[in-house]
């Protein structure tokens, strides 16, 4: 099992719609996790951090399960401007000092 | 705004030749880490130090690949001799430990012909 999968997707969805991303992860001790975006040919820029059950920032909502391992992104109400390659990022030492393992990204879409 | 500092931007050259790629991490972070970006692979961790002690080199070709820190100011990435199969976006980022996020400059753009 890979150490962080993501569906690749691309979603592609029209303004005003609701998408959500899943990502599972392989390292059980890791505690801290990410959703970072990536614009294209841009780097990766931090979006959410995701320390304990979850994390909310406006129109954008990550969970955190860990009985199964897996770590949802949420966006609502979703812009033209949230286009962009989204990454599900886990420690993988289980925290974040130490080097991050990125999943291949799921593109989204967003359309006028 | 702090930001991690790459250069060169871009790199276009010849196999076989020598480049070197250099990286200014955030001030205060401790731990730097070079990753290279692929349309097949994505993002592939390279190497990291923290504390200019490298940690973790596992990542890169050991024959052609060396990472250094010779000082808090500077990383450098290797690659000697290049090889078209190396052509890739090399992204280096910073960070400050503990359970903290890394940031990430604005990469390499590397070809080799």
């Amino acid at each position: 099992r890979k150490e962080v999968e993501q569906d690749p997707g691309p979603f592609n969805v029209p303004e005003g719609a609701t998408v959500a991303f899943n990502c599972t992860y392989s390292n059980s001790a890791s505690q801290s996790f990410f959703w970072y975006r990536q614009d294209c040919r841009k780097e990766p820029k931090l979006l959410m951090s995701v320390y304990s059950s979850g994390n909310e920032d406006g129109r954008f909502t990550a969970q955190l399960n860990r009985a199964s391992q897996y770590i949802s992104l949420l966006i609502r109400d979703s812009k033209l401007s949230d286009s962009a390659t989204y990454l599900c990022v886990a420690p993988l030492g289980g925290q974040a000092g130490t080097a991050l393992i990125f999943g291949k990204g799921t593109t989204l879409s967003v359309s006028s | 705004d702090a930001r991690v500092t790459q250069t060169p931007r871009h790199k276009v050259t010849e196999m076989g030749q020598e480049v070197t790629m250099r990286c200014q991490p955030i001030l205060g972070h401790n731990t730097v880490f070079w990753y290279r970006q692929t349309m097949m692979q994505g993002l592939e961790l390279l190497a990291y130090f923290r504390n200019r002690a490298p940690l973790d080199d596992s990542g890169m070709p050991k024959d052609r690949f060396s990472a250094e820190m010779p000082d808090a100011t500077l990383a450098t990435l290797k690659i000697q001799p290049s090889e078209p199969r190396d052509s890739a976006v090399y992204f280096c980022a910073s960070g400050p430990g503990g359970n903290q996020p890394q940031h990430f400059g604005d990469g390499t753009r590397l070809s080799i012909l």
